[in-house]
């Protein structure tokens, strides 16, 4: 089976900086991605990482270390528009998502 | 191009009753997905269409069936509904699963069982 564990809630003001860490189990690993909901709306594709190392995309960047079962998004520059959940997704090997319980970020001003 | 559209947005059923949650995507995808979201639990999968002609269990399938009715659409059908269904409902679907494709989400059905 799979299991991710991300944090429940950060917070952080605008203009600031934030990581938010992502750890899983599973079997069957191909890739990790990173989800953006917005309270009430459907989820976003945010970013992808197949391989070690740092994706960068605009203010987002997303990392993954495969040896170390690990990944984190980062977001700079934050804005208010980024309060948001924030969730981690292993792809695996039998074609399905499977999702983290999510990260709630809350920008204050 | 709509991307992915979901019936009806809002339903209120009693417990025992039926109903269909409508799923279409306009993007000619081959993978399709059922989640469910609850708080606190973040995405679940029900059941997913891998490519038109074929559906699969996921984590939480029990009390759920799925139709594949072409590559456009694919239904989930509560046949009687419990309080414990209480969820929104959120369909999916990607071009090719697996590999990481981004999987685009419809608006979601929010459903209350009583």
């Amino acid at each position: 089976g799979q299991s991710l564990e991300q944090p429940s809630e950060v917070t952080a003001v605008e203009g600031a900086i934030v990581q938010i860490n992502c750890t899983y189990q599973t079997s069957g690993f191909y890739g990790l991605s990173w989800y953006q909901q917005h309270d009430g709306g459907a989820p976003t594709f945010l970013s992808y990482n197949a391989l070690d190392g740092l994706e960068e995309t605009g203010r987002f960047s997303s990392f993954l270390s495969r040896s170390d079962s690990y990944g984190y998004l980062l977001l700079q520059e934050l804005q208010m528009k980024d309060s948001a959940s924030y969730f981690c997704a292993v792809s695996s090997t039998d074609s399905t998502l499977t999702f983290g319980k999510g990260t709630m970020l809350l920008v204050s001003p | 191009n709509a991307g992915v559209t979901q019936t009806p947005k809002f339903q209120v059923l009693k417990t025992g009753q039926s109903m269909t949650l409508q799923c279409a995507q306009d993007m000619n995808h081959n993978s399709m997905y059922w989640y469910r979201q609850d708080p606190g639990m973040g995405l679940r999968l029900i059941y997913y269409s891998a490519s038109e002609g074929t559906t699969d269990k996921g984590e939480v399938p029990n009390g759920y069936n799925v139709s594949r009715l072409n590559k456009r659409e694919f239904s989930l059908r509560l046949e009687s509904a419990a309080p414990s269904q209480t969820s929104v409902y959120f369909c999916a679907s990607t071009q090719l699963a697996g590999g990481g494709e981004t999987q685009y989400f419809g608006p979601g059905t929010r459903l209350l069982v009583l």
